[in-house]
């Protein structure tokens, strides 16, 4: 049963960096049919694409965000990560990682999500 | 961006009620077109990819249908756990975007 675990700071403070991985089971990540995606969620708002890795490193990124963005896999951990620089109380949200299908491309499987709270 | 909006914001209903959702793309996104189901404190569950197919171990009480700009989903007779909010996304190019939802009380 494929498994997503969001991990990372739950507290940021501003002006700094965000740093979340996600850790697939029961899957390799190295799939050649499915990228790796993380989506995220304000508080009371829409849910945000951030961006998407291949298991090879080719990486799509939302423009939104693509100055601050830096989304990276390790395949031998079977883990892909999130970095967003120069952080502020704009970037809190719940953070979903999730396997994208290349069928159409939609959202499969998702983690449970991490709050992660930008604020001194 | 390609812009979704969804109507209504919410909806009131009860079980065993037929109720629609409809999504708007501010451009035309061919059958590229997926719903989710969101409850509270939880992440989302697909439903519905391709605009019309149904994802595995959804009930077939769901549907959806549309192409190019105007979309829907269906759901035949409300269940209980059926309650939740309802976002599609488009998924015809990056970055991918999302509606504002729609969310289903009783």
């Amino acid at each position: 049963q494929l498994q997503l675990q969001e991990s990372g700071p739950g507290l940021v403070k501003p002006s700094e960096t965000l740093s979340l991985t996600c850790t697939v089971s029961g899957d390799s990540i190295s799939s050649s049919n499915y990228y790796w995606g993380w989506i995220r969620q304000p508080p009371g708002k829409r849910l945000e694409w951030i961006g998407s890795v291949y298991y090879s490193g080719s990486t799509y990124y939302n423009p939104s965000l693509k100055s601050r963005l830096t989304i990276s896999v390790d395949t031998s951990k079977n883990q892909f990560s999130l970095t967003l620089s120069s952080v502020t109380a704009a970037d809190t949200a719940v953070y979903y990682c999730a396997r994208l299908s290349s069928n159409t491309w939609f959202f499969d499987f998702w983690g449970r999500g991490t709050l992660v709270t930008v604020s001194s | 961006d390609i812009q979704m909006t969804q109507s209504p914001s919410s909806l009131s209903a009860s079980v065993g009620d037929r109720i629609t959702i409809t999504c708007r793309a501010s451009q035309s996104i061919s059958n590229y077109l997926v719903w989710y189901q969101q409850k509270p404190g939880k992440s989302p569950e697909l439903l519905i990819f391709a605009a019309s197919s149904l994802q595995s171990g959804v009930p077939s009480r769901f549907s959806g249908s549309g192409s190019g700009t105007d979309f829907t989903l269906t759901i035949s007779s409300l269940q209980p756990e059926d309650f939740a909010t309802y976002y599609c996304q488009q998924s015809y190019r990056t970055p991918y975007t999302f509606g504002q939802g729609t969310k289903l009380e009783i």
